[in-house]
């Protein structure tokens, strides 16, 4: 079965640039789709076919994929940003295990 | 807006059954794939089972498969997920969502606990 593995954890001060990773096998030939959840709500898409952005997501959220790693990138990290973020892809259906963005 | 509210969660015992509603509104319901995703308590997202718009596609992961059965009522704007066979490896908070690819819309979840 298909895998995607994430770091458990990633911490950045704030104004900093925090980079999430998302491997799987030649994930590049796929489209990862990010989302962004905060404690007791729902997932929020952030990113969308590698680097795209829903309307309403700011700028500093970018989006990267390339051979076996996708890659979240917030720039500019604000203590809101503070999530576990999850990537995910189609064909198969899979979710990344998920990363703890920790704003110290 | 689009806006999801799931139903139908609660406790149930080990090996009973229970039916979960998501109710749809702010899109035309019959037009979009719809999903059931689960997340275990302190764990990750896990996706479950999809149905296209006419619910003649359906798709689910091994975990469910047989247990779970996926449905939908484009006049009632409605997706329902039939749990049976439950075990305490079910409990978790049940997610529908909207998307072809990605899921651009979640709705807040209801939560199911397996338990005797």
């Amino acid at each position: 079965s298909y895998v995607l593995t994430q770091p458990p954890s990633v911490s950045v001060a704030p104004g900093q640039t925090a980079r999430i990773a998302c491997g799987g096998d030649n994930i590049g030939s796929k489209s990862v789709h990010w989302y962004q959840q905060k404690p007791g709500q729902a997932p929020l898409l952030v990113v969308y076919d590698d680097s795209d952005r829903p309307s309403e997501i700011p700028e500093r959220f970018s989006g990267s994929n390339s051979g076996n790693t996708a890659t979240l990138t917030i720039s500019g990290v604000e203590v809101a940003d503070e999530a576990d973020y999850y990537c995910q892809v189609w064909h198969p259906l899979v979710f990344g295990g998920g990363t703890k963005l920790t704003v110290l | 807006q689009v806006h999801l509210v799931e139903s139908g969660g609660g406790l149930v015992k080990p090996g009973g059954s229970l039916r979960l509603s998501c109710e749809a509104s702010g899109f035309t319901f019959s037009d979009p794939y719809m999903h059931w995703i689960r997340q275990a308590p302190g764990k990750g997202l896990e996706w479950l089972s999809s149905s296209s718009g006419s619910g003649r596609n359906i798709y689910y992961a091994d975990s469910v498969k047989g247990r779970f059965t996926i449905s939908r009522d484009n006049a009632k704007n409605s997706l329902y997920l039939q749990m049976n066979d439950v075990a305490v490896e079910d409990t978790a908070v049940y997610y529908c969502a909207r998307g072809g690819s990605p899921f651009d819309h979640w709705g807040q979840g209801t939560l199911v606990t397996v338990s005797s």
